[in-house]
């Protein structure tokens, strides 16, 4: 089945710091999601992406859909503890098939 | 938040025996869906239900079954479990098609199979 291919699998960073992660496939999505889920929780939908070459913010977080649709990228700026968690990105290929999910990025933030 | 229940929060049980986890929607949504989640592998989905009495397999069905008797309620049996079953086991819904990228997932149930 497809895969999708999360890194870095954790980061340990300083509060403050900005933060990026990525995700990549070997197959075309038409659309990107990245989830957000905290401990002890199911996770949270962030941003959905839709279009190729889209670059789409909520707050502090921004995601983009690569151009050749086979990835996906989130940037966090100014990480603060909150942001702790696991975040999950997630591929769909076309519409009503089922989400792909990547292995997620574990996040720790360092106060 | 999404109106998601999921029963029992934590179970510890034993290899052999049967076990089944209970996923309730207040939402009316009319897709449900069970993932499993372990270190390094994400989400996979087991199965999902597009309308009471219809369900379907996903990529890791096997050793699963799953009911749908009415709206709310998707419960998922483990008929007979093995260690290999043990996981953190989250409900899902969306209220779109079949694989709506809007999933709204319930709070998770960790299973333990000794």
């Amino acid at each position: 089945g497809q895969q999708l291919n999360q890194s870095p699998q954790s980061m340990f960073i300083q509060e403050g710091e900005d933060v990026s992660m990525n995700c990549t496939s070997s197959s075309i999505f038409n659309t990107w999601l990245w989830y957000k889920q905290e401990p002890g929780e199911g996770p949270v939908l962030l941003i959905a992406l839709y279009k190729a070459g889209e670059l789409t913010s909520n707050g502090r977080l921004t995601a983009q859909f690569g151009i050749t649709r086979k990835d996906s990228f989130l940037n966090i700026s100014a990480s603060i503890p909150s942001d702790v968690g696991i975040y999950f990105c997630a591929g769909q290929g076309n519409a009503g098939n089922m989400l792909t999910f990547g292995g997620g990025t574990r996040l720790m933030v360092k106060p | 938040d999404a109106g998601i229940t999921q029963s029992p929060r934590h179970k510890v049980t034993e290899t052999g025996t049967p076990v089944t986890l209970r996923c309730h929607q207040t939402e009316n949504h009319r897709y449900m869906y069970w993932y499993r989640q372990d270190p390094g592998h994400g989400l996979r989905l087991i199965h999902y239900s597009y309308g009471v009495k219809d369900t379907d397999k996903g990529e890791v069905s096997d050793g699963y079954s799953v009911s749908r008797s009415k709206t709310e309620d998707f419960l998922l049996t483990l008929e007979s479990a093995t260690s290999s079953q043990t996981s953190v086991y989250f409900c899902a819904i969306s209220d779109g098609q079949a694989g709506s990228e809007k999933l709204f997932f319930g709070s998770g149930t960790q299973l333990s199979v000794l």
